[in-house]
């Protein structure tokens, strides 16, 4: 199984309401990262939060990081139609440079 | 700066058939990853090469697969023969190792095998 998990698969929400998006993983990280996909187009990066962090923000993006439980979330505060994408995480193991996506959080914000 | 660049962006072809996908990094940048998106698999990694060597290629699915990066601004992934079952969106990414390793993304190639 992949090493990042998403959670939930789907999310609809309306305009102006936050989203809170979960990816949980199983190994020792260096860093995990956050990335955006709008349809029929590449990866976008996000956001990037190392393992000696709990908490960053950018923008209208907070992420958090539980080295504990293996988890992160993505808020997205006041969010606007044109935040509809997909969202993956990815982790940086410890073992190497390589990135590992999970499957991705569809999210779908309804004007 | 023109990020990554990827050629064809779209690629019909008949099954049997030879497919190279090609992929122009980011100035600069030290690593450069292939991966394959489906549905069904969703974004898998390929290959990736630092400073133009293969380090893993365990994502390969098969013979058939084999990539290649003769020099630090280009690379090529190619498929012979073809089948059905390759069709899905194939990205390159590239990225600077030793710095965040946040990964810049092409625009994808869309494969579709008949």
């Amino acid at each position: 199984s992949q090493q990042g998990e998403e959670d939930p698969q789907a999310l609809s929400i309306q305009e102006g309401e936050n989203a809170t998006m979960n990816c949980s993983y199983k190994t020792s990280i260096n860093n995990l990262q956050w990335y955006r996909q709008n349809s029929g187009r590449g990866l976008v990066h996000l956001i990037l939060i190392r393992s000696n962090e709990r908490e960053k923000h950018s923008g209208r993006l907070r992420v958090t990081l539980d080295t504990s439980k293996k988890s992160s979330s993505l808020l997205i505060t006041a969010s606007r139609a044109a935040d509809t994408a997909s969202y993956f995480c990815a982790t940086e193991e410890t073992s190497g440079s390589r990135l590992t996506f999970g499957e991705g959080t569809q999210l779908t914000v309804n004007p | 700066d023109a990020g990554v660049i990827q050629s064809p962006r779209h690629e019909v072809t008949e099954m049997g058939q030879e497919v190279t996908l090609r992929c122009k990094p980011i100035s600069g940048h030290n690593s450069l990853f292939w991966y394959r998106q489906t549905m069904m698999r969703g974004l898998e990694l390929l290959i990736y090469f630092n400073n133009n060597v293969p380090i893993d290629d365990s994502g390969m699915p098969e013979d058939r697969f084999s990539a290649k990066m003769p020099n630090a601004s280009f690379s090529t992934l190619k498929i012979q023969p073809s089948e059905p079952r390759d069709s899905a969106v194939y990205f390159c990414a590239s990225s600077m190792e030793g710095g965040n390793n946040e990964q810049f993304f092409g625009p994808g190639t869309r494969l579709t095998v008949l």
